[in-house]
């Protein structure tokens, strides 16, 4: 089975520019959670999309949004870039159950680089 | 607030044992352990919950004290294999859909041999 595959792996842009970042989910994963880490620091979670609609959001502005594709894969983007935005973005796919405690199967990232 | 983890860093030599810890201030539903390589994804190591569900590694255990609201993971007879940065990921409700987690700023293991 494949796993979570983001692009583009490396991306630079200047401050005020748009960015999309794209994730592939895990086969059989119906549920997508992206995270900021920021260097040397733990994942910070931006928001999730299930069933195509965003379930849960962070303590992040409206310039981050998201889609979730009938395939389950997914977009994030960022409007208007600022420099604190550079970071590595995770994208994490996983399989949501009743009981709700499901292991979340990170990409290698995107890391974003804002000038 | 973010799960506080203990040791910042440590360095060990191959075969030692290591104990990580964390601690949230929160009440807990779920505490999740990840390693990450540099450059690399975090790698699931385990996932505890509470009532006493446990999923994970065989070589790798850990501990959830659900009323004190910490969590341990031990790494016995380490490996060069086990370098890295470990994270524990909280998540303070079952909403019913994948866990929201809220990360610890990782404890940062070396093995030398």
């Amino acid at each position: 089975e494949t796993g979570v595959t983001q692009s583009p792996t490396h991306l630079i842009k200047t401050r005020g520019q748009q960015v999309t970042l794209r994730c592939s989910s895990q086969s059989g994963h119906n549920t997508v959670s992206w995270y900021q880490q920021a260097l040397g620091q733990g994942p910070q979670f931006i928001f999730q999309y299930y069933r195509e609609e965003e379930n849960g959001r962070g303590n992040f502005p409206p310039r981050f949004s998201g889609l979730q594709f009938p395939n389950y894969s997914s977009e994030l983007n960022v409007n208007a870039l600022e420099l604190d935005d550079s970071a590595l973005y995770l994208c994490a796919s996983s399989l949501t159950r009743i009981s709700g405690a499901n292991v979340l199967t990170f990409g290698a990232g995107s890391r974003l680089t804002v000038l | 607030q973010q799960p506080v983890q203990s040791p910042q860093a440590v360095i060990l030599r191959e075969g030692e044992d290591a104990v990580i810890n964390c601690s949230s201030s929160k009440a807990l539903y779920s505490v999740h352990w990840y390693r990450q390589k540099h450059g690399e994804a975090p790698v699931f190591l385990m996932i505890l919950l509470k009532g006493g569900e446990q999923k994970g590694h065989e070589k790798i255990s850990a501990s959830f004290n659900e009323k004190k609201q910490q969590s341990s993971l031990y790494l016995t007879a380490s490996q060069l294999s086990y370098s890295g940065t470990y994270f524990c990921g909280t998540d303070a409700y079952n909403t019913g859909t994948a866990s929201k987690l809220t990360f610890g700023t990782g404890t940062r293991l070396q093995v030398t041999l």
